[in-house]
Parts: C-alpha cells; sequence; structure tokens
C-alpha cells in the first residue's frame, strides 16, 4: 500500500497570509489527525477527522480549521498565519483511530 | 494531558542497552511508540493493547503496565539506527478514540 502522502512539503508564507495544506491517507484508513511538530512544544494534537466528520479537537484557535472528504483526503486551514505557526505539520492516518502512520509532514516557515 | 516521557534525553556506546519509560495520570486504553529520525516523520513502532501486554521487535521490545498507567520501551544490544528521538503516544477509549496525546520525546544517541 502507498504510505500517507501530504502536499506541498514545504511552504514560504508572510503574516497575515492563509495557507491550505493538503493530506491523502493510506488506502482504506478513516481517520486523519493533524498535529503541529515545532521543536519546543513537540508533538500537539489539531484535530482528527473520520468519515468525513471532525471527531476530536485540540486547544488550537479558529485560525486552524480543516475538513474530510468523502474518499477519506484531508485538508488543513490556517487563515491570518502568525510567526508563531511555522512549524512542521503531520498528518497522521489510521483505520480506526487508536494508532497511526505518519506522512512526510509539510514545513510551513512564516516570515 | 499529555504522558510524561523520561528520560528526555540518553546516550549510548553500540551495544548497550536504553528504557525509556512512558506515564500517564489518565486511564489508558492503548500506548504506541514511534521513533522519528531528524528530518523525517515519526515511525510507528508498536501499539500495545491489553494490560500486561508485551510487544517486540528485534531488539526493541515494550510493556504497558494497565494498572500504573505506564508503559516502557527497551532497546537492547543499541545499533547506531537506533539513534532517534522516541515518542510514546497514548490512546484512550470511547469518542476520544481518535485522540492521541504524545509524550515530549526521548532523544537517543548511539555512539560507535
Amino acid at each position: 500500500k502507498a504510505g500517507v502522502t501530504q502536499t506541498p512539503r514545504y511552504l514560504i508564507k508572510t503574516r497575515g497570509q492563509q495557507v491550505t495544506l493538503s493530506c491523502s491517507p493510506i488506502s482504506g484508513h478513516r481517520s486523519v489527525s493533524w498535529y503541529q511538530q515545532t521543536p519546543g512544544q513537540g508533538l500537539q494534537f489539531l484535530f482528527e477527522y473520520f468519515s468525513e466528520t471532525q471527531r476530536n479537537k485540540g486547544n488550537f484557535p479558529g485560525r486552524f480549521s480543516g475538513r474530510q472528504f468523502s474518499n477519506s483526503r484531508s485538508e488543513m486551514n490556517v487563515s491570518t498565519l502568525e510567526l508563531g505557526d511555522s512549524a512542521l505539520y503531520l498528518c497522521a492516518s489510521s483505520f480506526e483511530g487508536q494508532w497511526a502512520f505518519f506522512g512526510p509532514g509539510t514545513r510551513l516557515t512564516v516570515l | 494531558q499529555q504522558p510524561v516521557q523520561s528520560p528526555q534525553a540518553v546516550i549510548l556506546r553500540e551495544g548497550e542497552d536504553a528504557v525509556i519509560n512512558c506515564s500517564s495520570s489518565k486511564a489508558l486504553y492503548s500506548v504506541h511508540w514511534y521513533r522519528q529520525k531528524h528530518g523525517e516523520a515519526p515511525v510507528f513502532l508498536m501499539i500495545l493493547l491489553k494490560g500486561g501486554e508485551q510487544k517486540g521487535h528485534e531488539k526493541i521490545s515494550a510493556s504497558f503496565n494497565e494498572k500504573k498507567q505506564q508503559s516502557s520501551l527497551y532497546l537492547t544490544a543499541s545499533q547506531l539506527s537506533y539513534s532517534g528521538t522516541y515518542f510514546c503516544g497514548t490512546g484512550v477509549r470511547g469518542t476520544n478514540a481518535g485522540k492521541s496525546t504524545f509524550g515530549d520525546g526521548t532523544t537517543l544517541t548511539v555512539k560507535p
């Protein structure tokens, strides 16, 4: 099976802009979770989608949103970017949500 | 609330053993372990679903003590390729099943 894919792999944006990241899970997996990873904060849970519904949400501001399509692909959107949003954004795919296979990540740099 | 990992960092020589611990203040349904090498995504190592369960993969094994709400990862006869940051992730039952919470990681450095 193909692994989890994320696009784009690298992004450079300026403050105030918005960004959309994409994640394609492993075929057959219905759960997609998003994580933000920074050197000082580790892996922080953003949200999880399961069968097109947001099932869990972390403690991030409303600028962070997501959605999942009928083919389980998921997108994450960050509006009004701030410098502190610079991070590696990881998408994780699983069949029902208990453990995860991670994608390679999207490295976002906000200038 | 995220699990607590200890130690934060370990430096070993090839062939030495290491133990990484993961503990939680919440009742756990599952514990899963990952290894992340610099610049790469975390890679799933194993999941433990039942109290008392032990699993192993070559020279890396783990145990899960459900009563104590903790898990330990054992790396024996470490190899250079074991270097990286190890994360434990914890899962709970029910509607939060997809919300895995991760520890801050333990950085393992294996030197020749």
